[in-house]
């Protein structure tokens, strides 16, 4: 059984470019997070995803940042007009249901130049 | 707010010897907290995690403790290998199950 997928693992944008990272939940999982990590510190909580619902967006940035879970395929935060302080690794986790154990992928590594 | 407080930020131990980091968390309604560990250029690994109806969990040379009372939780690894050497991270199970996360424990096991 695959773990959670995350492409690309490294990403390099320049400012002003879009950022499009993707994350595969494993097998029979529903229910999708995304965090942020940043140089030497913990990982901050973004949003959590349902397939095609939204169910707490209240640690994404309100401009530039936005994220989906669509019926098919799978999970997508978009980073718009990237700037400089958006370096920092992006981990997804996903869960079979609400309360559930989250597992995290191996993250993707955005340097934005 | 939700809040979760991680100390040390760094643990220096002998190969052999325990190891223990202690997490407090602000929330009183939170039921749930994991324990990841973290290699370099990895994802965030559970090692072990602990439901608020338990005080004490145990999975061979690793064991976490919940007082529920003083709203604190340790994560306390026996017998130190090398190999343990990582980030360790306590979290705690926020308002829509989102989990938040300590500042993380830098462990170093000499050999």
């Amino acid at each position: 059984n695959a773990g959670v997928m995350q492409n690309p693992r490294h990403l390099v944008r320049r400012r002003g470019q879009e950022a499009r990272l993707r994350c595969s939940p494993m097998k029979g999982h529903s229910h999708v997070y995304w965090y942020r990590q940043l140089p030497e510190e913990g990982l901050k909580f973004m949003v959590y995803l349902q397939k095609e619902n939204i169910i707490d967006e209240s640690g994404m940035p309100k401009e530039r940042f936005s994220a989906e879970f669509p019926k098919e395929g799978p999970s997508i935060l978009r980073i718009q007009q990237v700037v400089r302080g958006d370096s920092a690794a992006y981990f997804c986790a996903s869960s079979m249901g609400f309360q559930e154990t989250q597992y995290f992928g191996p993250g993707t590594r955005l340097l934005v130049l | 707010g939700e809040n979760v407080e991680q100390h040390p930020s760094t643990l220096s131990v002998q190969e052999g010897d325990s190891a223990v980091i202690k997490c407090t968390y602000s929330d009183s309604a939170s039921n749930y907290f994991p324990w990841y560990k973290q290699e370099l250029g990895k994802g965030p690994q559970l090692i072990i995690d602990i439901r608020s109806n338990v005080g004490e969990k145990k999975d061979q040379r690793i064991a976490v403790t919940l007082n529920k009372t003083a709203k604190h939780f340790s994560l306390h690894i026996t017998e130190t290998q090398p190999e343990d050497s990582a980030v360790y991270f306590c979290a705690g199970e926020g308002s829509s199950y989102k989990l938040i996360f300590g500042s993380g424990t830098r462990l170093l096991v000499r050999p």
